[in-house]
């Protein structure tokens, strides 16, 4: 699976639009990008997936550059509960490739009122 | 309602006591992983199994063990082979036949072990 880059932490005023970048320079052209955040202590939750084309949800959208080397998870109205760590994860969806996951570190997004 | 049950929640062991922890779901999935997590870094994958009676070792497999007997359960042991055992560990799975293309990870809420 590709690796990826996210800043450490971010900022983000309560109503505003969070937007949270990610690197996959070396992702191949079957490899979905995921996003998962883990609110402190609990497991992770899933938010949204995609592969070339923008993904919106009712969480939160999901933007791919054309050339698939980096992406933005959009939360367009972020609350007080959107505080969380956000990961970015590139892998293959399907079965055969059900393998190896590897999450980094993630992004600490802390709204603030 | 399906899910992922980890059980204990938390946990306290003395130093050289093995410990288990126990991971149990109900979603029909044939994946499932173990992760570790320290104060203020990302998972780390310690072992993982796609199918029954099989797994791998992952990133930091020192000093635990695991089996895979019934699809549903895939314990973890936490052996006084693990230097540095004081940790949250999270157990998932996924679907190795999911269709939609979405192939989602669900977690559990974890096990917090801390050793005296």
């Amino acid at each position: 699976d590709a690796k990826t880059t996210q800043p450490t932490s971010m900022d983000c005023a309560e109503g505003r639009a969070a937007n949270l970048p990610c690197n996959h320079s070396t992702i191949s052209g079957n490899e979905y990008v995921y996003w998962y955040r883990q609110i402190h202590s609990q497991g992770p939750q899933y938010i949204i997936h995609g592969l070339k084309n923008n993904e919106t949800n009712e969480m939160a959208s999901l933007i791919i550059t054309e050339d698939r080397k980096s992406s933005t998870l959009i939360l367009p109205h972020a609350t007080l509960r959107d505080t969380a760590v956000y990961y970015c994860i590139v892998r293959f969806p399907r079965s055969g490739n059900t393998g190896k996951l590897i999450f980094g570190q993630g992004t600490t997004l802390q709204v603030k009122p | 309602d399906g899910g992922i049950t980890q059980s204990p929640k938390y946990l306290f062991r003395k130093e050289g006591q093995n410990v288990t922890l126990s991971c149990e779901q109900n979603l029909n999935h044939d994946a499932m992983y173990w992760y570790r997590q320290d104060p203020g870094q990302g998972l780390r994958l310690i072992y993982y199994s796609q199918i029954v009676n099989d797994f791998q070792k992952g990133d930091i497999a020192e000093g635990y063990s695991v089996s895979r007997e019934k699809k549903e359960s895939f314990p973890l042991t936490v052996t006084s082979a693990q230097k540095n055992p004081t940790a949250f560990y999270l157990c998932a799975s996924t679907s190795r036949d999911d269709y939609s293309g979405a192939n989602v990870l669900t977690f559990g809420a974890g096990s917090r072990l801390t050793v005296l």
